[in-house]
């Protein structure tokens, strides 16, 4: 059964530091990827996809991410992180057209002044 | 942003109770989704449906019934609330399985 790993709980990053946020997939096709943020209090929203092509893909806030398939890995990154970025970040994954999403478990990202 | 609301947003229940949670969307989307989200578990998969009166179960669809009469609106019920079943619930809707979900602002569910 597909599964997707979210191996950090929590990551704390100065302001105006680089973040990277690690995700993992357990499963041999190319799955469709997604990384959703959850700002406190709230539901959550899109930040970028991947379904194929270019493996680097840019997303909304300033975010990227790059699908690794010798490594089954999504992170997703951004050079500079602004208190604002501080919530939780979910990876998931489809592992083709007609399965449904499964969520991560969530990094929560924390953000020093 | 896609127009989804979720009622009520807040609910104390105690267990035994049925509950209903409603979820309403005006973008036409096909599909929608329960999922419930506890700390350590994420987002779970509760029911989804893919069209009006098609539903299919998730991952953690025990104790939870939908139904979907008309494309905007979706329904969950908790037949007889446990307190296992306190937990905030989120619904959301897209166009097509593998398409954006848009999430709603959840419900906060206590279930005494």
């Amino acid at each position: 059964a597909q599964s997707v790993t979210q191996p950090d709980i929590h990551i704390t990053v100065s302001e105006g530091a680089s973040l990277e946020l690690r995700c993992n997939y357990s499963y041999g096709a190319t799955p469709y990827l997604f990384w959703y943020v959850q700002s406190p209090g709230q539901g959550l929203q899109l930040l970028l996809k991947y379904f194929s092509g270019d493996t680097l893909v840019q997303g909304i806030k300033g975010f990227e991410a790059e699908f690794k398939r010798s490594q089954s890995s999504f992170n997703l990154r951004k050079p500079s992180v602004h208190w604002s970025d501080a919530a939780e970040y979910f990876c998931a994954v489809a592992m083709n057209r007609d399965d449904k999403i499964i969520f991560g478990k969530g990094t929560r990202l924390h953000i020093l002044p | 942003d896609a127009g989804i609301t979720q009622s009520p947003r807040h609910k104390v229940t105690e267990t035994g109770t049925p509950v209903t949670l409603r979820c309403h969307q005006t973008e036409n989307h096909r599909y929608m989704y329960w999922y419930r989200q506890d700390p350590g578990h994420g987002l779970r998969l509760i029911h989804y449906s893919y069209g009006v009166k098609d539903t299919d179960k998730g991952e953690v669809s025990d104790g939870y019934s939908v139904s979907r009469s008309k494309t905007e609106d979706f329904l969950l019920t908790l037949e007889s609330a446990t307190s296992s079943q306190t937990s905030v619930y989120f619904c959301a809707s897209s166009a097509g399985q593998q398409e954006t979900q848009y999430f709603g602002p959840g419900t906060r569910l206590l279930v005494l």
